[in-house]
C-alpha cells in the first residue's frame, strides 16, 4: 500500500524567506508525486507534478519540488515567500495504474508573516 | 482547460433533510469522478469512485445508502447526503479525471461547503 507522509503540520515563515514543504511517501511500486495547494474553502489547485525524467520539476507561482527515489521524498521549496502563498499544501502520490486513486499526505499549513 | 465546477458552493440544511450535491466537468468528458470529504483543518478523504453509467464504489467505512452517488453522464456526478444530520457538516470536494491522455491526472472542483443545524 502507498503512503504519504507531511511531517510539519504547520510551516511558519517571514515574508521574503525561502521555505522548503517536506514530503516522503512508501510505495513498492513506482508512482506518480504531486503537490496541491488550497486557499480557504477552496478546492484543490495543481501546484506541480513528477511523472518521470528530470528529478526537478518546476511548478506554478515559483515553486519547484526534487525527486528522490532513494530517500523516496518530493520536497516543495520556494526560494522567497509572499503573503499570497499562505494555505494548506498537500502532497500526493498515485500508481501508474489509470484506475488509481491519489493518496494523499495530512497537509502543511504555510503562514507568512509580514 | 480541465475545469470542474461544484454547485452549490455553500448549503445549509435542517438536520433530517436530504441534499444534493453537482459535480460537472465542464470543457472534457470526465470518465471517472471522485468524491471526497475534508474535516476542518484535516485531509481530504476519499469517499467513493464513480465511473460513468455504473455503480459507484465506496471507501470503507462510507454509508453508500447515506451517501448516494449518481454518474449518470460523462459531465456529471452528484453526491445526495440522505437525512443529513450535524455530523454529516463538512467540505465536500469533487475531482474528475478524463479518458484522454493524461488518466493519471485528476481536477478539483472548488468545494461544497454543508452545514447541518
Amino acid at each position: 500500500a502507498q503512503s504519504v507522509t507531511q511531517l510539519d503540520s504547520q510551516v511558519p515563515v517571514f515574508e521574503e524567506a525561502p521555505v522548503e514543504l517536506r514530503c516522503n511517501y512508501s510505495s513498492s511500486v513506482s508512482v506518480y508525486l504531486f503537490w496541491y495547494v488550497q486557499y480557504p474553502n477552496q478546492g484543490l489547485q495543481l501546484l506541480l507534478k513528477y511523472l518521470s525524467g528530470s528529478t526537478l520539476v518546476k511548478g506554478i507561482n515559483g515553486f519547484e519540488a526534487e525527486f528522490n527515489k532513494s530517500q523516496t521524498s518530493f520536497h516543495l521549496r520556494k526560494p522567497s515567500v509572499h503573503i499570497s502563498d499562505t494555505a494548506e499544501y498537500f502532497c500526493a502520490v498515485t500508481l501508474y495504474s489509470s484506475a488509481s486513486k491519489i493518496i494523499f499526505g495530512s497537509g502543511t499549513r504555510l503562514s507568512i508573516r509580514p | 482547460g480541465a475545469v470542474v465546477s461544484q454547485h452549490p458552493s455553500r448549503v445549509i440544511c435542517k438536520s433530517g433533510t436530504s441534499v444534493k450535491i453537482e459535480c460537472r466537468s465542464l470543457d472534457f468528458q470526465a470518465t471517472t469522478m471522485f468524491w471526497y470529504r475534508q474535516f476542518p483543518k484535516k485531509s481530504l478523504m476519499l469517499m467513493a469512485t464513480s465511473n460513468e453509467g455504473s455503480k459507484a464504489t465506496y471507501e470503507q467505512g462510507v454509508e453508500k445508502d447515506k451517501f448516494l452517488i449518481n454518474h449518470a453522464s460523462l459531465t456529471l456526478s452528484t453526491l445526495t447526503v440522505t437525512s443529513a444530520h450535524p455530523e454529516d457538516s463538512s467540505f465536500y470536494i469533487c475531482s474528475a479525471r478524463g479518458a484522454g491522455g493524461v488518466k493519471y491526472e485528476q481536477f478539483f472542483g472548488p468545494g461544497t461547503r454543508l452545514t447541518v443545524l
